[in-house]
């Protein structure tokens, strides 16, 4: 069965202080990775998608990789508006439905 | 693009009456449709998956005739909660699927609140 498991559940930085938030999968077969971000109250926001190990994507201040096993979501420099909940799902091969993890909730103290 | 929209972004009802949530894609054509129920400080669950013309595929545990979704078109589905009950109460989210390279991106409506007294 596919399971995604994000760590840690939550974490708290202080404003420019750089940090990783973890992804870890097992999937019969990856069809792709995706990292949301979610407000409060809102639907998630798209931010990457990634198909392969080594792949890596950028968008200001998050950079996400993939490895065979996880993915990780870098914040470079994290501002209070980054304070969200991180969300990473797996797709798998033959599937277009995707499985979500629980959540990583980011809190930028300023 | 891929702007998803739900309407109505919220709603309260009696227990017992009929409650219809709408989820349009704006500016794609989404191949599926899907539609995730969400409880305070816990990730989305998937609740069911519909494509265009065909009938929904309920996740194991959702009530189908409780849950109806209905997938008129390409840019339209609805979900209707039949008879609610406080313990329907709940963040309901729309997603549509967009394919692009060799995945099916999912993007997401603002979400929809139900309170049911």
């Amino acid at each position: 069965e596919d399971q995604v498991t994000q760590s840690p559940e939550a974490l708290r930085l202080q404003e420019g202080e750089s940090s990783s938030l973890n992804c870890s999968y097992t999937v019969s077969g990856l069809r792709g990775l995706f990292w949301y971000r979610q407000d409060p109250g809102k639907g998630p926001e798209f931010l990457f998608t990634l198909y392969s190990a080594g792949e890596e994507k950028e968008k200001e201040r998050l950079k996400a990789t993939l490895t065979k096993k996880e993915s990780f979501l870098h914040i470079t420099a994290p501002k209070p508006e980054d304070s969200a909940t991180y969300l990473c799902a797996v797709q798998a091969s033959g599937n277009n439905d995707m499985r979500f993890g629980a959540g990583t909730r980011l809190t930028v103290k300023p | 693009g891929a702007v998803v929209s739900q309407h109505p972004s919220w709603v309260i009802c009696k227990s017992g009456t009929s409650v219809k949530i709408e989820c349009r894609s704006l500016d794609f054509q989404a191949t599926t449709m899907f539609w995730y129920r969400q409880f305070p400080k816990q990730s989305l669950m998937l609740m069911a998956t519909s494509n265009e013309g065909s009938k929904a595929t309920y996740e194991q545990g959702v009530e189908k005739d409780k849950f109806l979704i209905n997938h008129a078109s390409l840019t339209l589905s609805t979900l209707t909660v039949t008879s609610a009950h406080p313990e329907d109460s709940s963040f309901y989210i729309c997603s549509a699927s967009r394919l692009g390279g060799s995945t099916d991106t999912q993007y997401f409506g603002p979400g929809t609140r139900l309170t049911v007294l």
